[in-house]
């Protein structure tokens, strides 16, 4: 059984600083890794994917990376801003599901 | 388009009420699925559908049904509501092939069984 886990669980950091969120996972057999956001209340908004080929992908200021082998991702968000804050989700797809980490809360201080 | 919209917002039920959640998608899209999201926990995958008539059981089926009549609908039946469906839920799309595709998700129904 797939398990994905996220460390830290919440995080706290003063405006502009660099963002850095972990991702891991324990079965490599994925097929992708995608980062969501999630607004308090709100539905979950796609950010990154990344297939099982390939090791980043980047929009904008975010930057994530994907070690298959060792099970790990990383999602990099440069120069944070105060409306970062948000939950940052990480997903595996494994055949035909989705496994969620419990996610990372992130508060940017003005 | 729409992309992927669900109803009610929020709803609240007594104990052994039966519902349906709604959910569409727009997108021409095959593959749909149910979560539910928890505090504390990651989303959990319920029910999914990989095209019309086409349904299997995610990882926390037991206590809800759902069918595909067609590719744009999909919806999620509690037959007997317990305290413990209590939850957000969460209906989500994606086409089909590979590579793969990313997921669209709605913007959830929150469920409060009474």
């Amino acid at each position: 059984k797939q398990e994905v886990t996220q460390i830290p669980a919440a995080l706290s950091v003063p405006e502009g600083e660099n963002l850095v969120l972990n991702c891991s996972f324990t079965d490599s057999a994925i097929y992708n890794l995608q980062w969501f956001r999630q607004d308090p209340g709100k539905g979950l908004t796609s950010l990154l994917l990344i297939q099982s080929s390939q090791r980043e992908q980047t929009s904008g200021r975010l930057n994530a990376s994907l070690d298959k082998s060792s099970g790990r991702s990383t999602l990099y968000i440069a120069a944070s801003q105060p409306g970062d804050s948000a939950t940052y989700l990480c997903a595996v797809r494994d055949d035909y599901k989705l496994s969620f980490g419990a996610g990372t809360t992130v508060t940017v201080r003005a | 388009n729409a992309g992927v919209t669900q109803t009610p917002k929020f709803q609240v039920l007594k104990t052994g009420q039966s519902m349906t959640l709604q959910c569409a998608q727009d997108m021409n899209h095959e593959y749909m699925s149910w979560y539910r999201q928890d505090p504390g926990m990651g989303l959990r995958l319920i029910h999914y559908s990989v095209g019309a008539g086409i349904t299997d059981q995610g990882e926390v089926p037991n206590g809800y049904n759902v069918s595909r009549s067609t590719t744009e609908d999909f919806p999620l039946r509690l037959l007997s509501a317990a305290p413990s469906q209590t939850s957000v839920y969460f209906c989500a799309s994606a086409k089909e092939g590979r590579p793969q595709e990313t997921q669209y998700f709605g913007p959830g129904t929150r469920l409060l069984v009474l």
